[in-house]
Parts: C-alpha cells; sequence; structure tokens
C-alpha cells in the first residue's frame, strides 16, 4: 500500500532563509510524487511533480524536490523564503491500483517570520 | 485555461438536510475526483468519475455519492447531514492520457452543518 509521512507538522523560518520540508513514503510501485501548497481557505496548488525522468524536480516559486529511492524520500527545498511562503504544504503519492486517488501526508505548516 | 471551479463556496446547512456540490474540470479534462479535508482527519479521497461512470470509492458511507454529467461537469450529494460532514470538499481534475495522474484542484466548498 502507499502512504507517505510527513516528518515535521510545523516549520518556521526567517525570511531569507532556507526552507526544507521533509517527506519520506512507501509504495510498492514506481511512485509518482507530488507537494501541493495549500494557502489559508484556498484549494490546493502543485507545486511539483516526481515522475522517474529526473531525480531532482524542479518547480514553482523557486521550489525543488529530490526523490532519493534509497532513503525513500522526497524532501521539499527553497533557497531562500519569502513571507508569501507562509503556507499548508502536503507530500502526496498516487495510487496506480487505485484510480484516480492521491493519498495525502498530514500536512507540514510553514511559518516565515520577517 | 480557465482552471477547476466549485460551486458553492460556502454552504450552511442543517442535520438532516441535504447538499448538493458541484464541480468544472478544466476543459478537455474527463476525470474528476473529490475528496474532504478535515483538521482531523486531513484530506481523504471520496470517489472519482470518469466518463460518466464512477472508477473509484473511498471509504465513506453512502449518504454520500456522485456523478457525471458527458461535459464531465460533476456534482457530489451527501444526504442526511451529521455534524461530522463539516468540512472543505475540494475536487480535482486530470486529463484523459492514461498514465495523467496530476491532478488540479479546485477552490473548494466550505460546508458548515449546524
Amino acid at each position: 500500500a502507499q502512504s507517505v509521512t510527513q516528518l515535521d507538522s510545523h516549520v518556521s523560518v526567517s525570511e531569507g532563509t532556507p526552507v526544507l520540508l521533509r517527506c519520506n513514503y512507501s509504495s510498492s510501485y514506481s511512485p509518482s510524487l507530488f507537494w501541493y501548497v495549500q494557502h489559508p481557505n484556498k484549494g490546493l496548488q502543485l507545486l511539483l511533480k516526481y515522475t522517474s525522468a529526473a531525480t531532482l524536480v524542479k518547480g514553482i516559486n523557486g521550489f525543488e524536490a529530490e526523490f532519493k529511492k534509497s532513503e525513500t524520500s522526497f524532501h521539499l527545498t527553497k533557497p531562500s523564503a519569502h513571507m508569501s511562503d507562509a503556507a499548508e504544504y502536503f507530500c502526496v503519492v498516487s495510487d496506480p491500483g487505485n484510480t484516480g486517488k492521491l493519498i495525502f501526508g498530514q500536512g507540514t505548516t510553514l511559518q516565515v517570520k520577517p | 485555461k480557465a482552471g477547476v471551479t466549485q460551486t458553492p463556496r460556502y454552504l450552511i446547512k442543517t442535520r438532516g438536510q441535504q447538499v448538493t456540490l458541484s464541480c468544472s474540470p478544466i476543459s478537455g479534462h474527463r476525470s474528476v475526483s473529490w475528496y474532504q479535508q478535515t483538521p482531523g482527519q486531513g484530506l481523504q479521497f471520496l470517489f472519482e468519475y470518469f466518463s460518466e461512470t464512477q472508477r473509484n470509492k473511498g471509504n465513506f458511507p453512502g449518504r454520500f455519492s456522485g456523478r457525471q454529467f458527458s461535459n464531465s461537469r460533476s456534482e457530489m450529494n451527501v444526504s442526511t447531514l451529521e455534524l461530522g460532514d463539516s468540512a472543505l470538499y475540494l475536487c480535482a481534475s486530470s486529463g484523459s492520457a492514461p498514465r495523467t495522474d496530476t491532478q488540479y484542484f479546485g477552490p473548494g466548498t466550505r460546508l458548515t452543518v449546524l
């Protein structure tokens, strides 16, 4: 069965410092992995997607994630945080055995301090 | 291209009533998935429709149902509302290619049950 675990429920950084949001996955298949972001009272916006073409995936707004099969990890990073990055972030895996179903981690709330 | 739209955005109902939520996918997308988001349970998959057929269903009671029309628009219905049905309901659409599992989300419908 597919699952994802986000290792931190809350991360706080200062503006201009690096961001690291951690995610481990469990998958019986070669997974498709995603990061989505949700700003308050908004829907989910796709940040990036891993599909096995390249282990380092670049997304929108300066975010990137590295797929590490040996560590079953898919951590999200950004070199320099902006105030507008404050939001909730979800690590997600698709389930090829379950059409149309995404499996979400519990989310990490990113706080950015001025 | 217009994104996924959901109506209404906010809804207040009382226990025992029923409710219908609507979702219009991105033009050309044929798959629509529905999710429930609550603070306690996070994001959970409800069901997925493709070409007017339900292809997959999550672990929700039969009070939760849906359908899809020939233009790919989808509705979900919740009958006999309970207080625990208060949630943000998100729909997502994806394309029809065999391995297109990237889902694009609408802004959600916030349902409050009193």
